[in-house]
């Protein structure tokens, strides 16, 4: 079974200095891996996703992230914090059939300090 | 193209009552999941739905169903609710299932309170 570990529920940076959200996954074979947001009161949107290919994935807002095999994990950041940045953030994977459905981590709070 | 629409937004239900909480996804999209979110349990699978069909179910008590209709949209329904079952509920969209690398669409959510 697939699962999603996402370490650290909330944290804090500054303005302006590097982020870094950490997710390691579970997975028998190479999954499809995800970055959602989700601001106050709203549903998720998709940050971006890592299917085949390269395995540094750029998405949107400044967020990139880097799929490593070798270590099961697949971390989002971004070089330089906004206060717009300040939400929740999901990791999750899917399975190369689809024939299962999202499973997401627990999410981790993001808070951005002027 | 219009998002995923869920209605209504907010609803407060007492112990014992049922709900149904309605979801319309994205044009085109025949693919319907819903999830349950909690600050303690986070994001739990529900039921997913594809040509009127339950294609997935998580592992939740049959209180809990859902349907979809001819034109995707899709239904779920609590019944005899429980003060456990105050939540977000969301709803996700995708073209198709059995396509891993298929973006999932959200909503913006139903706030369940039972009091």
């Amino acid at each position: 079974a697939q699962s999603v570990t996402q370490l650290g529920s909330h944290v804090s940076v500054s303005e302006g200095a590097l982020v870094l959200l950490r997710c390691n996954y579970s997975s028998s074979v190479p999954p499809y891996l995800f970055w959602y947001v989700q601001y106050p009161n709203q549903g998720l949107q998709l940050l971006l996703k890592y299917t085949t290919g390269a395995t540094l994935v750029k998405g949107i807002n400044g967020f990139e992230a880097e799929f490593k095999k070798s270590e099961t994990s697949f971390h989002l950041t971004k070089p330089s914090a906004h206060m717009s940045d300040a939400a929740e953030y999901f990791c999750a994977v899917s399975s190369l059939s689809g024939n299962t459905p999202l499973v997401f981590g627990k999410g981790t709070r993001l808070s951005v300090i002027a | 193209k219009a998002g995923v629409t869920q209605t209504p937004r907010y609803l407060i239900k007492t112990r014992g009552q049922q709900v149904t909480l309605s979801c319309s996804p994205i044009s085109g999209h025949r693919s319907v999941s819903w999830y349950q979110q909690t600050p303690g349990q986070g994001l739990q699978f529900l039921f997913e739905y594809f040509s009127e069909t339950q294609r997935n179910k998580g592992n939740f008590p049959g209180r809990f169903s859902g349907r979809q209709f001819s034109n995707s949209r899709s239904e779920m329904n609590v019944s005899t609710l429980e003060l456990g079952d105050s939540a977000l509920y969301l709803c996700a969209s995708s073209l198709a299932p059995g396509q891993g690398n298929t973006e999932a669409f959200f909503g913006q959510g139903t706030r369940l309170t039972v009091v």
